[in-house]
């Protein structure tokens, strides 16, 4: 057990809706990471938040967002939904804020199948 | 755009065969990280490398990173069917934020 929880575990929907995906990150640790992982893909950098800020931007499509709350879960909020967002989504934290060792401990994900 | 390439992208051997696989940027990281992913769970950290030419081992896992800071190696000595998974390395180069995953390694050891 890494310490960090998402919810939901699964989650079905339809194209063209919105869903909200959950996740409170270590005890302690102030950064949230969320990424994307298609079927047998690589992990996707999607965005991180440090301590309620947005610190670093990856490939994240422009109808997704995400907020970091004082304290310290972050949702991740997919509108419009297409088939081709169907893909785990992971958030992982850590407790380094500054460039240094960036040890992350990932949350068992968030299983999006969008039909 | 920085890139963490790792070779081999698929790897299947034999239960006790010996394997490396490499992880290369033309980017210097400020340190690295190896993973271990199974199918449908998250990734799980194995080790974190800092120092140019830092060799640390974990069992039969030997992590290397290179002198430059640009590249690293992960060599797994007499392979068994618990090691398979996805092989990911990550890190953040020097002066920024970003955290970025190498392309991962995918595997396969047979009984």
């Amino acid at each position: 057990d890494s310490g960090v929880t998402q919810t939901p575990k699964h989650l079905i929907t339809a194209t063209g809706q919105r869903v909200t995906l959950r996740c409170s990150p270590r005890s302690g640790d102030l950064s949230v990471y969320w990424y994307q992982q298609s079927l047998d893909q690589g992990l996707q950098f999607l965005i991180q938040y440090y301590n309620g800020e947005e610190r670093a931007k990856g490939n994240i499509l422009e109808r997704f967002s995400a907020q970091q709350f004082p304290d310290l879960h972050s949702e991740l909020n997919l509108s419009s939904l297409e088939l081709g967002d169907s893909a785990l989504y992971f958030c992982a934290s850590t407790g380094t804020g500054t460039t240094g060792s960036y040890e992350q401990f990932f949350g068992p994900g968030t299983r999006l199948t969008v039909l | 755009t920085q890139l963490l390439e790792q070779s081999p992208q698929f790897l299947s051997i034999q239960e006790g065969e010996n394997l490396t696989v490499y992880c290369n940027s033309s980017s210097v990281f400020s340190s690295l990280q190896w993973y271990r992913q199974e199918p449908g769970e998250g990734p799980v950290l194995l080790v974190t490398v800092v120092t140019g030419g830092e060799v640390k081992k974990l069992k039969r896992l030997t992590f290397q990173f290179g002198d430059a800071r640009k590249d690293s190696s992960l060599h797994i000595t007499a392979a068994q069917p618990g090691d398979t998974g996805l092989y990911l390395c990550a890190g953040v180069t020097s002066g920024t934020y970003k955290y970025i995953f190498g392309t991962g390694t995918r595997l396969k050891v047979l009984a």
